[in-house]
């Protein structure tokens, strides 16, 4: 199975800041990968997909970028909706995996 | 308005069985791919389970592999997670997605509680 390995786990950042999240995967999975969002108590939302492809409706400050086995989420400036948790998934070759996630929290 | 409604989730002792539902509205279920995703208390996502529009792929998770049994019914647009040996790691709120690759779409979630 791929391990999908996400870093850091945790962040703390301010309304304003630029964030990046990386996702290392434990082998090459060319672009199957998508990242979500997921606020406490409500379902994940599909932020990215092909790696690098935004969702629709999803805010332009959020972009996704990577190849292979190294992927990262940057978010361009926090809004105060941003503040949440994020997930990476591989959809490579089932069984699909998920990191363990990365929760952004305000400093 | 395109959405997805879990339903069929309890409490059921170590053992037991489940039937989870997940009933679509909105888009043409049955041009679709189903997943399951469950997250257990405090924890992170783990995917589940896949089903392929037509049923002909069906993939799982090893740690549910043998216990539980993905199906569907594209003539009531709903897709299904029979759960069976239920054990006290499977307690988790469950989830189902659209998509083939990627989740889509997610319903809000049904909670399964495995405790004797």
């Amino acid at each position: 199975d791929i391990q999908m390995t996400q870093s850091p786990s945790s962040v703390s950042a301010s309304v304003g800041d630029r964030v990046t999240i990386t996702c290392r995967a434990s082998q090459d999975i060319r672009v199957w990968l998508a990242w979500y969002q997921q606020k406490p108590g409500k379902a994940p939302n599909l932020l990215i997909y092909a790696a690098s492809s935004l969702q629709s409706g999803v805010p332009s400050r959020f972009s996704g970028s990577g190849s292979g086995t190294d992927f990262t989420l940057t978010i361009s400036s926090l809004q105060p909706e941003d503040f949440a948790t994020y997930y990476c998934q591989q959809a490579n070759s089932f069984p699909y995996t998920f990191g363990q996630g990365t929760k952004l929290e305000i400093k | 308005q395109v959405q997805l409604v879990e339903s069929g989730g309890g409490v059921v002792q170590p053992g037991g069985s489940l039937r989870l539902s997940c009933a679509a509205s909105g888009f043409t279920f049955s041009s679709f791919g189903m997943h399951w995703v469950r997250q257990a208390p405090g924890k992170g996502l783990e995917w589940v389970a896949f089903i392929r529009s037509d049923e002909s792929n069906k993939n799982y998770a090893d740690s549910v592999k043998g216990r539980f049994t993905i199906s569907r019914d594209n003539s009531k647009n709903t897709v299904y997670l029979q759960m069976n040996s239920l054990r006290t790691e499977d307690t988790a709120v469950y989830y189902c997605g659209n998509g083939i690759y990627y989740m889509d779409i997610w319903g809000k979630g049904t909670t399964v509680t495995v405790s004797s």
